[in-house]
Order: structure tokens, then sequence, then C-alpha cells
């Protein structure tokens, strides 16, 4: 099993609604998650950080956390075309010596 | 300027050739990283650094060697460029007295084609 699982998508919605998109984690003891957005051919750009059990909200995005299901997903309110990208999870290792990432969820958002 | 610079964007090599990329930052962070990206691959850890006397290898460093001449600055290097090396290569930095908490800040990328 991955340490970081992600579905490859690509999740398609329409401009205006709601994206959701989830990482599950085999690590009981990793206590912070990272969700990145990536655009084709550019560097991952962090957009959300969560460490506690719960929600975070910063804008149009909401990080939740639950640690007992090992989960965490990213919702994205009133998506627009331009969040069209790839969306990565990660989360630290054991001992925190590197980030381990997931392969990345490809959002679509569509006019 | 960018806290995290690579060196060059772009580049196109031959078989058998020996490349350098290059990976500067001013963030102050003490560890760097190497990474590869390939379409459907996701990041693959390549090497790691924690300072300049501690190098590590990742996951994928077969074909490929680093060094860290300072704290801002680490390379990597392949000694004999093969085609499947052909891929989006990418530095990041973090900083260790916020492990916990803190994430890893990726330069632009180095976009190698070996032909």
């Amino acid at each position: 099993q991955k340490e970081v699982e992600q579905n490859s998508g690509p999740l398609s919605v329409p401009e205006g609604a709601i994206a959701s998109l989830n990482c599950t984690y085999s690590d009981r003891v990793s206590q912070s998650f990272f969700w990145y957005r990536q655009y084709s051919g550019k560097s991952p750009e962090l957009i959300m950080s969560i460490y506690s059990n719960g929600d975070k909200e910063d804008g149009r995005f909401t990080a939740q956390l639950n640690k007992a299901s090992q989960y965490v997903s990213l919702l994205i309110r009133d998506s627009q075309p331009s969040d069209s990208a790839t969306y990565l999870c990660a989360a630290p290792n054991t001992g925190f010596q590197k980030l381990v990432f997931g392969t990345g969820t490809r959002l679509l958002v569509s006019p | 300027d960018a806290d995290v610079t690579q060196t060059p964007r772009n580049r196109i090599t031959k078989t058998g050739k020996r490349i350098m990329l290059e990976c500067s930052q001013t963030k102050g962070h003490d560890r760097m990283y190497w990474y590869r990206q390939d379409p459907g691959l996701g990041l693959r850890l390549i090497y790691y650094s924690f300072d300049v006397k501690d190098i590590n290898k990742g996951e994928i460093s077969d074909g490929y060697s680093v060094s860290r001449q300072a704290q801002a600055k680490f390379s990597l290097s392949l000694e004999s460029a093969i085609p499947n090396q052909t891929a989006l290569y990418f530095c990041a930095t973090s900083d260790s007295q916020k492990r916990l908490t803190d994430t890893q800040y990726f330069g632009p990328g180095t976009r190698l084609t070996v032909l």
C-alpha cells in the first residue's frame, strides 16, 4: 500500500461548483498534511496545510482532516477554470525526514 | 527575486553526456531535495541533504550524484545521461527547525531531454 494515495482523476466540475479532493495515508503517526497545486509544466505550490482534526479554511479552500480515518480532503468552493490543475497531497514520513507525495488528482473546471 | 532558483530551465542533451543541474536558495533553509517528475508517476525523490555534510539517497538515486557546495547550493549531476532520464526535475528546500509544521518550497524546475 502506498503511503499517500489519491485518485488520479480527472475530476470534472462545472464553474461555481464545489470540488472535493480526497487523500488517504497509511502512517498513523503523521501529524501534518499539505495540499499543493501544480499547473502543467510548473512547480508545485503550497496552498493549504493542516495539523489538527477538523476543518481549516482559507478563502475558497477548506482542508479537512480526520486522523482516526487517516483521511484528508480539500474542498474548493466556487470553482473557477483557473483552479484546473493537479492537486498533490503530502505528509511527512516517520521521523519527519522527507515529504511523501501522492501522485495527484487532476481537476478540470469547465466554464 | 525567487527564493529557490534552478539553472538551466531547459536542457537538451545527447546520450552519454554529463549534465549538471544547479539549485540555489535564499530562504536560509538547511534541507534541500532533488525530485524528478514523470507523467503519471508523481514526484520521486532522487537525493536529499540535511546540511552540507549530510547527503542521503532517495528512492531513485541510481544514475545520479549530488553535491552540496554550501548551505544555499545543491547540484544534481547525471554522469552519463540516458533517454529514460528525460523528465522534469525539481529542487526543493525546507527548514528542519520547523519540520513538524513547515513544508517544502519548490524551484521552478528544469526540463531535461536526453536524445
